[in-house]
Order: C-alpha cells, then structure tokens, then sequence
C-alpha cells in the first residue's frame, strides 16, 4: 500500500525558515516524480514545487521560487521542502503526492502558519 | 504560464441529476488534463487522468471528455457522496490547478 506522511509543519514567525519532510513507502520512490501542492486556508490547490527521480531537476512556480527548495533522498525514501523567507501567504496545508503524470496518492497534509 | 478557469464557482443539484463542471484553459492542453475530488478536511483524490480515463475504484458515473481547451467532468446520477469541490489540472505546460467547482446538494 502506497503510504507518503508528511511533516514539520507548524507555526513560524514571517521571515524564518521552516523544513517539511514527506516518508514515502510502498513503492519504489526513486522511479518516481515527486511533489508539493500546498492549500491555503478556504482556498484551492496550488502547485508548489517538482523533483526529478534523481533529484538533478527542480521545477517551481514564480510565488515560490528562490525561497523554496525540493530535495529527495532516494535511499532513505523520503522527500523534503525547505521554506525560507516564509511570508504570510505561504500559509497553508502542504501535501505531498507522487508525481507521473498524475496525482495519484496524497499525504494527508501538515499545516503551516506563517504568523507573529 | 496556462491559466486554468472552471465555471461555475458552485453549483447545487439534487440528487439523480446529471451535473457538468467545466475547465477552459487559457491555451491548448492537448487533453493533458486530470479532474481531482476533495471533500472537507480531507486529501486531494484523483478521479480522471488525461481527460477521459477513469481511475481505478472510481464509480462508473464520473466521466470527462474534452478537447484542446475545453474540458468537462459530469457526474451521471448525483450521490449524496459527490458533495465536494472538484479541480481540474493542467500537465501539458508546467502544472496548474483550476480555482476549484464547490458541488453541493440542492
């Protein structure tokens, strides 16, 4: 059974750092693309951030990028986001999800709030 | 970027109706589209791949179809279960998520 949980989430003050980390199992997790969709609160889904199998591809869209950095760690089967410069907006529950082509299977989210 | 719009916000049926969500993207996707349900409190689940494949365990009543653009996702017979809000989602450019179809019971 596929399983990915997520955490790390938390309160931070604006402007610190905060690390998410994502346990996958139940599948071979270096075959596959990985990635964060966050939900801010009421909100819609927006995709955050995107690895490659090996981890030598990085994508992310404008909101996020230059602040934020996917990274995986195949032998351990786990993936990870570190968050820095962390505004009000990023104020959400990130998900982990494996990647192909779709989306098929989700964590169950870990919540980060971005407040002093 | 491809910018995906779905109409409308929120709809309300009863239920047995025959409910259409629709997603227009802002160019061609080549049907480089999947539809995700996302009920309360709840994670994210994918019921349609490349606009018209129904995902394992998914009821036979969800179906989409579409073309370049346009999209739709119709649920055949409304269920007091489908009371979600539904997301399309675009691969064909980047990675995109419609604003969201919030489906409630009339």
């Amino acid at each position: 059974e596929v399983q990915l949980v997520e955490s790390g989430g938390g309160l931070v003050q604006p402007g610190r750092s905060l690390k998410l980390s994502c346990a996958a199992s139940g599948f071979t997790f270096s075959n596959y693309y990985m990635a964060w969709v966050r939900q801010a609160p009421k909100k819609g889904l927006e995709w955050v951030a995107t690895i490659s199998t090996s981890g030598s591809r990085t994508y992310y869209p404008d909101s996020v990028k230059g602040r934020f950095t996917i990274s995986r760690d195949n032998a351990k089967s786990s993936l990870y986001l570190q968050m820095n410069s962390l505004k009000s907006e990023d104020t959400a529950t990130y998900y982990c999800a494996r990647q192909g082509d779709s989306f098929a299977y989700w964590g169950q989210g870990t919540l980060v709030t971005v407040s002093s | 970027d491809i910018q995906m719009t779905q109409s409308p916000p929120v709809l309300s049926a009863s239920v047995g109706d025959r409910v259409t969500l629709n997603c227009k993207a802002s160019q061609n996707i080549n049907n480089n589209l999947d539809w995700y349900q996302q009920k309360h409190g709840e994670a994210p689940k994918l019921l349609i791949y490349y606009t018209n494949n129904l995902q394992t365990d998914i009821p036979s009543r969800f179906s989409g179809s579409g073309s370049e653009t346009d999209y739709t996702l119709t649920i055949s017979s409304l269920q007091p279960e489908d009371v979600a809000t539904y997301y399309c989602y675009q691969y064909k450019s980047g990675w995109t998520f419609g604003g969201g179809t919030k489906l409630e019971l009339k």
